[in-house]
């Protein structure tokens, strides 16, 4: 993998439901993976910063994992709420920042 | 948490006028300013690092003769679209580069160029 791939590119679900996206990223030179949340007309706001292998973070509701060897990180949502809806951005930081294109995650009520 | 003023927050322009985008750190220092642009259904990129007293060093690609960044105070930086054309319509972003890195943003700019 040369680029940060994130999957689905976008997703809908009903309040409650759990949810999870993927966040591809190159395996080797590995320094650091940051998630935002980015709210439309907001600024995007960091969730996590993930270094190690098998790294888990939890945010509340929200938690990340992390496998450097393989070269990705998931990101679940337990119980979506309408509030969740935003897109999140996973950005491979080795030497700069380099941006997936995100989940754009809409819940309906 | 470290705020981030980012204005204006959108702009139309007419093909060959210039626009200037400002990023303003209001609670910290910033020595180093990320700007990044994001094209339609692309991911954000870096465009350009501007540095405090010092010139800005450009991400390959990206014209320094038409995206010029000011950062001559520790609390501002700026980055203006000179002579702008269609192709220039972008969402830019900043993000200071102190403290916790990567961790704030300004709240971008919608430029269009008509």
């Amino acid at each position: 993998i040369l680029n940060v791939e994130q999957s689905p590119q976008s997703l809908h679900v009903q309040e409650g439901d759990s949810t999870n996206f993927t966040c591809s990223f190159p395996s080797s030179n590995f320094y650091a993976l940051h998630w935002y949340r980015w709210e439309t007309a907001k600024s995007p706001e960091a969730l996590f910063v993930m270094t190690l292998n098998g790294d888990e973070k939890k945010k509340g509701r929200i938690s990340a994992t992390l496998n450097t060897k393989e070269g990705y990180s998931y990101l679940y949502i337990k119980g979506s709420q309408p509030e969740d809806s935003a897109t999140y951005l996973c950005a491979d930081n080795t030497d700069k920042l380099i941006f997936g294109t995100g989940t754009r995650l809409q819940v309906f009520p | 948490g470290a705020v981030v003023s980012q204005h204006p927050s959108w702009v139309i322009c007419k093909s060959g006028t210039s626009v200037k985008i400002e990023c303003r750190s209001l609670d910290f220092q910033a020595t180093t300013m990320f700007w990044y642009r994001q094209f339609p259904k692309q991911s954000l990129m870096l465009m350009a690092t501007s540095n405090e007293g010092s010139k800005a060093t450009y991400e390959q690609g990206v014209e320094k003769d038409k995206f010029l960044i000011n950062h001559a105070s520790l609390t501002l930086s700026t980055l203006t679209v000179t002579s702008a054309h269609p192709e220039d319509s972008s969402f830019y972003i900043c993000s200071p580069g102190q403290g916790h890195p990567e961790a704030f943003f300004g709240q971008g700019t919608r430029l269009t160029v008509v």
